[in-house]
């Protein structure tokens, strides 16, 4: 079956950095996602890999190891806003996307 | 900016009930997708179409139709709704590219939060 692998919950302090980290194991790959979604709010798009390597965004990072069935989404200098779930996707041969359950961070000051 | 608009926030029905969700999206986008969100759980679809008139089941159709008349317009329907539908709705779209490859990009609306009594 189709997997995706990820942190339940996390806690980091203002200002700190956190790596959220997502594994999976899918019927084939055509691209990892990363969105993020604040409470009762819709998910935003954040970032997307499809090779491997670190794909930088300003305070966000994404990494991806496609022999390793592995990324993170790397988080700097946080702030209180940063608190949120953060969701991994994975597009599979079908061009579907398989959904982890979410990250939640807490932030405190 | 695109926007995914949701008819309803927040809805209450009673088991048995027929519910409609109804979605717009102003950005002309060919793909629109039906998702729940369950605590614990990862996104889970529904119901998907790349045009109009044209729907796809996703992981979970049972229980569900969808309805898509108009390119911009993106209608779930519970035909008797039960206690286990009760769950948070999303509403998508994305940019269709040739050969079905795109950036995965999607554009949520702010979810549907439906409780079946």
């Amino acid at each position: 079956g189709q997997n995706i692998d990820q942190p339940t919950e996390m806690t980091a302090t203002e200002g700190a950095i956190v790596q959220i980290n997502c594994t999976y194991q899918t019927s084939g790959f055509n691209g990892l996602f990363w969105y993020q979604q604040h409470a009762g709010e819709a998910p935003t798009f954040l970032s997307y890999n499809v090779l491997d390597g670190l794909e930088e965004k300003g305070r966000f990072s994404s990494f991806l190891s496609r022999s390793k069935g592995y990324s993170y989404l790397l988080l700097k200098e946080l702030q209180m806003k940063d608190s949120a779930s953060y969701l991994c996707a994975v597009m599979d041969s079908n061009y579907q996307l398989i959904w982890g359950a979410g990250t939640k961070l807490i932030i405190k000051p | 900016d695109v926007k995914v608009t949701q008819s309803s926030r927040y809805l209450v029905k009673r088991t048995g009930e027929k519910v409609f969700l109804e979605c717009v999206q102003d950005m002309d986008h060919e793909n629109m997708f039906w998702y729940r969100q369950d605590p614990g759980l990862g996104l889970r679809l529904i119901y998907f179409s790349y045009d109009v008139k044209m729907k796809e089941k996703g992981d979970i159709p049972e229980g569900y139709s969808v309805s898509r008349e108009k390119k911009e317009r993106f209608s779930l329907i519970l035909e008797s709704a039960s206690t286990n539908q009760t769950s948070m709705y999303l509403c998508a779209s994305s940019l269709w590219t040739s050969g079905r490859v795109n950036t995965g990009e999607l554009f949520f609306g702010e979810g549907s939060r439906l409780t079946v009594l």
